[in-house]
């Protein structure tokens, strides 16, 4: 299958910094790409799709000015979590969406970033 | 709002023992359904999906799952599982035609020699 890569795999910042994580298509070129958000014990919930060349499109609840999201090339898509807090402490997965001639457009998942915010 | 109910949060099998993991979804349009399997450490990794046809979907490594339109339900199935099968899964649901995917809470499978 196809690859989503992410970095950093984890990070840790102080409180009111400002954290980008990278999503990154290896193999194959993604117009659409998405953001999750994984609590302990939970499911992923989506935050946002992010499109090549345009802006995201933000889920309720998710504050866009909070969750930066800028899709800068068909295999870049980057997450700035701005000053951050302590309760945006989470798991953040990506995937990036192959599209093809077929009936249904998969998702490949990066392996996640784990940001501690102190 | 469109849901995906999976009612064991951790199961815990002995080797050869046979495996089925409930997941009901509840939007009544058409939906497309899939099981995603994560390993300790390792990235989401697609089992098997749904779209139309037969409601029996046999995927990767021995599983399957049964799509049950009348129950909204694709429960997943493996008739013997391995040591190596422990995981999380998740069982997900996107509306037909749309690509945003709304993700059950995950069951915790652990598999003991």
């Amino acid at each position: 299958g196809a690859v989503v890569s992410q970095h950093p795999s984890w990070v840790i910042c102080k409180s009111g910094t400002s954290v980008k994580i990278e999503c990154r298509s290896l193999d194959f070129q993604a117009t659409t790409m998405f953001w999750y958000r994984q609590f302990p014990k939970q499911s992923l919930m989506l935050m946002a799709t992010s499109n090549e060349g345009s802006k995201a499109t933000y889920e309720q609840g998710v504050e866009k000015d909070k969750f930066l999201i800028n899709h800068a090339s068909l295999t870049l898509s980057t997450l700035t979590v701005t000053s951050a807090h302590p309760e945006d402490s989470s798991f953040y997965i990506c995937s990036a969406l192959q599209t093809s001639g077929l009936s249904y457009n998969e998702q490949f998942f990066g392996p996640g970033t784990r940001l501690t915010v102190l | 709002a469109q849901s995906v109910s999976q009612h064991n949060h951790h199961v815990i099998l002995s080797e050869a023992a046979s495996l089925e993991l409930g997941c009901n979804y509840s939007y009544g349009g058409t939906v497309n359904l899939f099981w995603y399997v994560q390993y300790p450490g390792q990235h989401l990794q697609l089992l098997l999906k749904y779209f139309s046809g037969d409601p029996l979907v046999k995927g990767i490594k021995g599983f399957e799952a049964e799509f049950i339109k009348s129950k909204f339900s694709f429960n997943l199935r493996k008739p013997s599982v391995q040591w190596s099968d422990t995981a999380e899964y998740f069982c997900a649901v996107n509306r037909g035609g749309g690509n945003k995917l709304t993700f059950g809470t995950g069951t915790q499978l652990k598999v003991e020699l």
